[in-house]
């Protein structure tokens, strides 16, 4: 059974960069899409971008290229840095493997537990 | 702003059915199947619909979801105070290219 799950700091200052990791078990990351995507306190999901195991990627374009998106296969893990973060980027974070396709739309499943991130100096 | 427009809040008694809309537009879902999920307070989101209409393993029958042309539907049968989450549809986005998500609608079992 594939389980995901993201680390990296709670606390970014302004301006920084935010970085998360997610580590994935139980199965090969070298299939399917796997997605970040966030929930900021109070509010819906934002998808910010997903990755195939060959290292293609697609991005929310309303992030205006501030997300960056990398795999390491070898590690079973997928990276996501976003830059020049504000408040505004405060949010949990998630992992989840697929999301990607037309027509019949790969689900998100499963989602890391997700990872909290404050944007505060 | 979402690109899948669903309504803030619903509510429902224990035993009620009820059902929540998902609307998007040609792009989304009229060329694109829907996606459901479940999100109960302080943890992930969970898969309930994929594929308009198909339950994974080990969700209750209870759900099912419907999809025609633009919009799609979500209905919850013999509510039960454990459905008191948060649903969010999703679907593909041809124009953006990307994921689109509703805003997510507030169940409340009275």
């Amino acid at each position: 059974q594939v389980q995901l799950q993201e680390s990296g700091p709670g606390l970014v200052k302004p301006s920084e960069t935010l970085s998360l990791n997610c580590t994935v078990s139980g199965d090969s990351i070298s299939r399917d899409y796997w997605t970040w995507i966030r929930q900021p306190p109070g509010k819906g999901l934002e998808w910010l971008g997903s990755i195939f195991h060959n290292g293609y990627t697609i991005h929310n374009p309303s992030l205006k290229s501030r997300v960056t998106i990398s795999v390491d296969t070898s590690k079973s893990q997928f990276f996501m840095k976003l830059s020049s973060v504000t408040a505004a980027d405060t949010a949990v974070y998630y992992c989840a493997r697929g999301g990607v396709g037309s027509g019949d739309y790969s689900p998100l499943d499963p989602w890391g537990q997700g990872s909290l991130v404050t944007v505060a100096s | 702003q979402s690109l899948l427009t669903q309504a803030p809040s619903t509510s429902g008694t224990a035993g009620q059915t009820v059902t929540i809309s998902c609307s998007g537009g040609r792009f989304t879902i009229g060329s694109n199947t829907v996606n459901w999920y479940q999100k109960l307070p302080g943890t992930a989101p969970k898969l309930l619909i994929f594929n308009n209409n198909q339950r994974p393993s080990g969700v209750p029958d209870r759900f099912s979801g419907s999809k025609s042309g633009t919009s799609a539907s979500l209905a919850i049968s013999g509510l039960q105070s454990e459905d008191e989450a948060d649903y969010y549809c999703a679907s593909w986005n041809d124009d953006l290219n990307g994921v689109a998500f509703g805003g997510g609608t507030k169940l409340t079992v009275l």
